[in-house]
């Protein structure tokens, strides 16, 4: 089975702070890799498809970038509302696996 | 509006089964896959497995063989998640998503989640 690992596991940022969370898999996933946000008490949300698709709706702050086995979420300029916990997964596949998750917070 | 929505919270006693059902709306049904994802409290979010709603194809992870069975109802759009022998690990929040079946996007809409509470 293919194995999601994130880095670093969580982080505080400032107000206007870029912020870059990275997901590694196991072997190669092509680009199908999602990004979600959940903030806490929340149902996750879709930010980023296909590695880097911005899902209709969501700020373009959010992007995502690589392929087969590095992936990157990138936020530009955290805002207050980005406070949340942040999970890359692969689809598109027998199983379809998070990977652990990133926790970011105002510093 | 596109939408699924799942059944209530659940109490259980060790050793029960329950059974959650998730009503997709306002799509196709049958062209969307449904997963079934868990979350343990306070713990990240973990892939149960997956329905195609067209075939009845069927995946999950290995752990959970024998413990799980996912079923639909297309005639009325809703997907069941079914747990049986439940014991206090099965404690947490369950959440439905839809992906679509040849699309390129992730789980684009998800249930609201159903809180399930194993304890005797």
């Amino acid at each position: 089975d293919i194995q999601m690992t994130q880095s670093p596991s969580s982080l505080s940022a400032s107000i206007g702070d870029r912020v870059t969370i990275t997901c590694r898999a196991s072997q190669g996933v092509g680009n199908d890799l999602a990004w979600y946000q959940q903030r806490p008490g929340k149902v996750p949300r879709l930010l980023i498809y296909a590695a880097s698709t911005l899902q209709s709706g969501v700020p373009s702050r959010f992007s995502g970038s690589g392929s087969e086995t590095e992936f990157t979420l990138t936020i530009s300029s955290v805002q207050p509302e980005d406070i949340a916990t942040y999970y890359c997964q692969k689809y598109n596949s027998a199983r379809e696996t998070f990977g652990p998750g990133t926790k970011v917070d105002l510093k | 509006e596109v939408q699924l929505v799942q059944s209530g919270p659940e109490v259980k006693k060790p050793g029960e089964s329950l059974r959650i059902s998730c009503k997709g709306s306002g799509y196709n049904f049958t062209n969307y896959w449904i997963s079934w994802v868990r979350q343990m409290p306070g713990k990240g979010l973990e892939w149960m497995g997956k329905i195609d709603p067209s075939d009845s194809y069927i995946n999950f992870i290995p752990p959970l063989k024998g413990h799980v069975t996912l079923s639909t109802d297309n005639s009325i759009s809703t997907a069941y998640l079914q747990l049986n022998s439940l014991t206090a690990s099965d404690t947490g929040v369950y959440y439905c998503a839809r992906r679509r079946t040849y699309g390129l996007e992730g789980f684009d809409v998800w249930g609201q989640g159903t809180v399930v509470t194993v304890s005797s």
